[in-house]
């Protein structure tokens, strides 16, 4: 399968835990995204790198989160100290920049997700 | 305040009826893309619109892109139970070329056979 993989598929954890989610993308893609989706919402933008360089965080990304992206391939998103709030949906995308099609810049394609509970 | 604002919110029809899901927002965006999702599952790539009227077909769904690049319209013809799904509204500003989406909050769609 060559689609975004995201690991576990479900995260269950104690509130003041930390947990690490990770993804994989689309292996030719630069671009990678986390985005958050809860109940009945559609997903909010989290962060975003090309290749390792993280550049673009949302200010719904609390210090308590961090997103690292080491050599421009998979990426993990950490949070500490969960709270209750932090229970969603975590979903990963990839694109790729440079594709002469318009509008493929922005065309993402997105994992299965990772959803998180914090009891 | 949602950037996106979809509606319906929720629509439940019977198998054959057709239905039209529509995107609108005060703000111009450079492209706009149709997601379904299924429950626990992440969104799936439906369609991307880049022009100002722009209209694509794919099978029994048509998406429209307004004119303005503003808004967006997505109408399904005799619907079928398969189609049943969370389908959400995105779009990629003009502004930025980082690729990331605004989404909308999304439309329920429940066919019933």
């Amino acid at each position: 399968d060559t689609g975004v993989s995201q690991d576990p598929r479900h995260k269950i954890t104690k509130r003041g835990q930390n947990v690490t989610f990770r993804c994989d993308p689309i292996s030719e893609h630069n671009r990678l995204y986390w985005y958050r989706q809860t109940l009945g919402q559609g997903p909010e933008f989290l962060t975003y790198f090309q290749n390792e360089a993280q550049l673009e965080k949302s200010r719904l990304l609390s210090d308590r989160f961090s997103a690292e992206r080491p050599k421009g391939s998979f990426s993990t998103l950490e949070i500490q100290r969960t709270e209750q709030g932090d229970s969603a949906m975590y979903l990963c995308a990839s694109s790729v920049l440079g594709k002469s099609k318009q509008g493929a810049n922005t065309e993402a394609f997105f994992g299965q997700g990772t959803r998180l509970t914090v009891v | 305040t949602q950037l996106l604002e979809q509606s319906p919110q929720f629509l439940s029809i019977q198998e054959g009826e057709n239905l039209t899901v529509y995107c609108n927002s005060s703000s111009v965006f450079s492209s706009l893309q149709w997601y379904r999702q299924e429950p626990g599952e992440g969104p799936v790539l439906l369609v991307t619109v880049v022009t100002g009227g722009e209209v694509k077909k794919l099978k029994r769904l048509t998406f429209q892109f307004g004119d303005a690049r503003k808004d967006s319209s997505l109408h399904i013809t005799a619907a079928q139970p398969g189609d049943t799904g969370l389908y959400l509204c995105a779009g990629a500003r003009g502004s930025s070329n980082t690729g990331k989406l605004i989404f909308g909050q999304g439309t329920t769609l429940q066919v019933k056979p």
